[in-house]
Order: structure tokens, then C-alpha cells, then sequence
């Protein structure tokens, strides 16, 4: 059984489109989060939501929304794509949004602006 | 500011031998540190975390280890195996805001046979 689920696993599109990346986890956690890798591997946090709200939002362009329908569920919407928005986004999840639980990360998804 | 910063950047080791990646920071105030496993074309996989009090801790062939002091961490890696190979990442978390973890930039481990 996948704790933490991301749809699609590659996304192949082009500049200017909107897309949608969504997330599941069935681990029954309290938080959730988006995170950026880039080319040169470096992770960024995005945004954590805890109980289907926003706790953290990081410097993130707005063209990025995230929504939490309920807090299985975090996905992530990109507007206007931009040739740097190509990157690996990895969703995450954990018991609750205390930094002494461990976070569990799903298998990301490979986003190609072209 | 907060950082994290890991060394080396890669290492090639034979299979079989030892190796330890390093890791310094400066978080502060700190709360934890964390080592994790990337491998390729995957989401990163916890190995160990580690509170202010605690100087080491085990998970298998992976021993981290912490001095709160120094701000220094290390991942030593025993009788590495092919499996081994994929980057390894430390994060620290300040005991502030939640979810405000500092990642390193990883060290790449590549074990040949």
C-alpha cells in the first residue's frame, strides 16, 4: 500500500499552460507539504498545510495554489507555466506540523515546461 | 541566517568499505537533526533523527551521530552495498515555526562493485 501517492509522475507540457499535480497520503497524518527540487537536487519547502491550513508559504510565485480539500489530500495547481517551473515536486506528509516527526514523501512528480 | 552545509558533495566508494558524510550547521535555536536517503528518480526516505540530547543513533549499517556543541553531524555508512548508492541529505530544524527545516544540498555516494 503507497503511504504517499502524486498524479501525474511525469507532466510534460508547455509554457503558458495551467496544470494541476495532485496528492494523497493514507497515513491518517495531520500535515502535508510541497517541496521543489531543482536540477542541482536542492530541496525547497513551497507550502505545509496542517488540517487543511495553510501554515507555511514560503516565497513562492502566485501563479502556485495549493488546495486541501481535506487533509488526506494536498494538490498543488501551477498557472501560466514558466520554463523555470521544470523541476521534480515531491508532496510530504507528517503526524502533525511538529518538527520532531518524521516526514514521509512521495515518489514526486517530473514537471517539463517546454 | 540558517544553513546547512554538507560534505563532500560526491563520494565513490567500493563495496564493502566504510564511509562518512559529513554535515555542519548553523541553525539555532535547534530542535533536530535529520538524515535522509535519496535515491534516484525517488522521494527521500527518513534514516534517522536526532534531538538535542541525543549524540547518536543507529538505523542498520547507518550511524548518525550529533555534536550539539560543534553543530556537526556525520552519516557513517558500514560495509557499504550497491544498494547504498543515492544521495543522502541532512536537514535541521530550528525549534521555532513549524515546518521550517533548513536542507543540505546532499553528498551524491556512489558504490562500485
Amino acid at each position: 500500500d503507497t503511504a504517499v501517492s502524486q498524479t501525474p509522475k511525469y507532466l510534460v507540457t508547455q509554457m503558458g499552460n495551467d496544470k494541476s499535480i495532485k496528492c494523497e497520503q493514507n497515513l491518517g497524518h495531520d500535515t502535508m507539504y510541497w517541496y521543489k527540487q531543482d536540477s542541482k537536487k536542492f530541496l525547497k519547502i513551497m507550502f505545509s498545510y496542517n488540517n487543511k491550513e495553510l501554515i507555511i508559504n514560503e516565497t513562492v510565485p502566485n501563479r502556485f495554489s495549493p488546495k486541501s480539500p481535506d487533509k488526506a489530500h494536498l494538490n498543488l495547481h501551477i498557472n501560466s507555466l514558466e520554463l523555470g517551473d521544470s523541476a521534480v515536486y515531491f508532496c510530504a506528509s507528517s503526524q502533525d506540523n511538529r518538527e520532531i516527526y518524521e516526514q514521509y514523501f512521495g515518489p514526486g512528480t517530473r514537471l517539463t515546461v517546454t | 541566517k540558517n544553513q546547512v552545509e554538507q560534505s563532500p558533495q560526491s563520494l565513490i566508494i567500493l563495496e564493502g568499505k566504510n564511509c562518512t558524510l559529513q554535515c555542519n550547521y548553523t541553525v539555532s535555536p535547534f530542535s533536530n537533526l535529520r538524515w535522509y536517503k535519496q535515491d534516484t528518480g525517488r522521494g527521500p526516505v527518513s534514516l534517522t533523527i536526532m534531538t538535542f540530547s541525543e549524540n547518536t543513533k543507529s538505523n542498520g549499517r547507518y550511524t548518525a551521530t550529533l555534536d550539539a556543541d560543534t553543530k556537526q553531524s556525520s552519516l557513517h555508512i558500514t560495509a557499504s552495498q550497491l544498494s547504498d548508492s543515492a544521495s543522502y541529505i541532512c536537514v535541521v530544524s530550528a525549534d521555532t515555526n513549524a515546518g521550517k527545516s533548513t536542507f543540505g544540498d546532499g553528498t551524491t555516494l556512489t558504490v562500485k562493485p
